[in-house]
């Protein structure tokens, strides 16, 4: 979906290094999220945000912080990266108020840890 | 506890056949489902959601979904299955928990659909 951009696509980097995800939206939704994503084991929440001042820890958010810059932005950031962070990794907006809950997904970013 | 299941990790059919993707939820509230298609090398995109109302819901590329609220299922249909659909499929539903989760999707750990042709 064009209205959520993710960048970069595709990243490698190596074991310690500091790397930033970033997610912008133009959709206007007040909800953003991000998930990692591995075979088998579907789509993980790591934190979510209701507004630039509201930030949740989601399911697995050791090892990653974000930032929520504006309402149409959403950085993620793994401080220290390491191999078993290797993965796929969606940012995702909803509209609670106007919506039912649906979440539209940006393209993801396919990172790899050495 | 909140939970989607998607019981089958792979699901095969023959090009032309009706294809069933299965899910079951449990929710403490009302249930507000939803279907995401992933293709490969991309985001997920929303096929069809149940809210209130039919219990069969029709969404995009032919799909449609049968709400069973007995057997606390949403199993995602097609009456005749192409090539093309081949992609992975994941079941979600609506978090009404206490707290901020509220309003969030749980998602099942998703079912590779394969047509062959």
């Amino acid at each position: 979906d064009a209205d959520v951009t993710q960048t970069p696509r595709n990243r490698i980097t190596k074991t310690g290094k500091r790397i930033m995800l970033e997610c912008s939206q133009t959709k206007g939704h007040d909800r953003m999220y991000w998930y990692r994503q591995d075979p088998g084991l579907g789509l993980r929440l790591i934190y979510y945000s209701f507004d630039v001042k509201d930030i949740n820890k989601g399911e697995i958010s050791d090892g990653y912080s974000v930032s929520r810059q504006a309402q149409a932005k959403f950085s993620l950031s793994l401080e220290s990266a390491i191999p078993n962070q290797t993965a796929l990794y969606f940012c995702a907006t909803s509209d609670l108020a106007g919506g039912m809950g649906e979440q539209f997904f940006g393209p993801g970013t396919r990172l790899t840890v050495l | 506890a909140q939970s989607v299941a998607q019981p089958e990790d792979q699901v095969n059919v023959a090009e032309g056949n009706p294809l069933t993707v299965k899910c079951t939820y449990s929710v403490s509230g009302n249930p507000y489902l939803f279907w995401y298609v992933q293709y490969p090398n991309r985001g997920l995109q929303f096929l069809l959601k149940y809210i209130t109302g039919d219990n069969l819901v029709k969404g995009s590329y032919g799909f449609e979904a049968e709400f069973n609220k007995s057997q606390t299922s949403f199993h995602l249909k097609k009456p005749s299955a192409l090539v093309s659909d081949s992609a992975l499929y994941f079941c979600a539903v609506r978090d009404w928990g206490y707290g901020g989760s509220q309003g969030n999707l749980i998602f099942g750990k998703g079912t590779k659909l394969s047509v062959k042709p």
